[in-house]
């Protein structure tokens, strides 16, 4: 099973601050299936970046996903208001097909 | 727009069946682009596959979980179902239904999720 680890657990950051959110494999993953979500409370989760770096239709500009082989990145260059929320990512691969990342909370500072 | 929406038993009993179902709408639900899934997080723990259902019956399920569960669907009524037999207290979760994109793999519509506890 591939384990997704995700750093920080969570992030203390300002509005109009920018987020780093990693993602790291236990082994190398192809960057087509890397995928990351975003949950608020009560919420559905929502798709944000899939193929590790193509934003999902209504993904807005600042954020933003990148890396591969074992290290991904999801970005968010200016914290605005709805952007804390919890973050996920998720690979698909070998058995189980899928699997995701522990979350990083993004909260406010 | 799509919209996924959970149903069923908040509460179910020690050792007995988990049966949920998922209604789908803004969508077909016989397009062969995407499958049809089910994932969990239990409290304070990940989120975890548990399987998938195609339209034309193409099915998935966790190797950790494949001998007590089951999925199936409806697409007259554009529904698919999960049911987990032998429930334990491990088995409390948030279970989400989501809409997997074939090819990609990623999960574009989740429902909103629900919570099943299980206890006597």
């Amino acid at each position: 099973e591939i384990v997704l680890t995700q750093s920080p657990g969570t992030l203390s950051l300002s509005p109009g601050e920018r987020a780093t959110l990693s993602c790291r494999a236990s082994q190398s993953i192809s960057s087509s299936y890397l995928a990351w979500y975003q949950r608020k409370p009560g919420q559905a989760p929502r798709l944000l970046i899939y193929g590790a770096s193509i934003r999902a239709t209504g993904t807005p500009d600042r954020i933003s996903g990148s890396g591969s082989g074992t290290d991904f990145t999801l970005t968010i260059s200016r914290l605005e208001p709805e952007d804390f929320a919890v973050y996920y990512c998720q690979q698909y691969g070998s058995s189980p097909p899928w699997t995701f990342g522990q979350g990083t909370k993004v909260e406010v500072k | 727009q799509v919209q996924l929406q959970e149903s069923g038993p908040g509460l179910v009993k020690p050792s007995e069946t988990l049966s949920l179902t998922c209604s789908v709408s803004g969508a077909s639900v016989n397009n062969d682009n995407y499958y049809w899934s089910w994932i969990r997080q239990p409290p304070g723990k990940g989120l975890e596959w548990i399987a998938y259902i195609s339209s034309s019956g193409s099915i998935n399920y966790n190797p950790s979980l494949k001998s007590r569960v089951t999925t199936s669907v409806d697409t007259s009524k554009k529904q698919f179902s999960l049911n987990l037999k032998s429930v334990t207290a491990a088995d409390t979760a948030v279970y989400y239904c989501a809409r997997l994109r074939v090819g990609w793999y990623y999960f574009d519509y989740w429902g909103q999720g629900t919570l099943v506890t299980v206890s006597s």
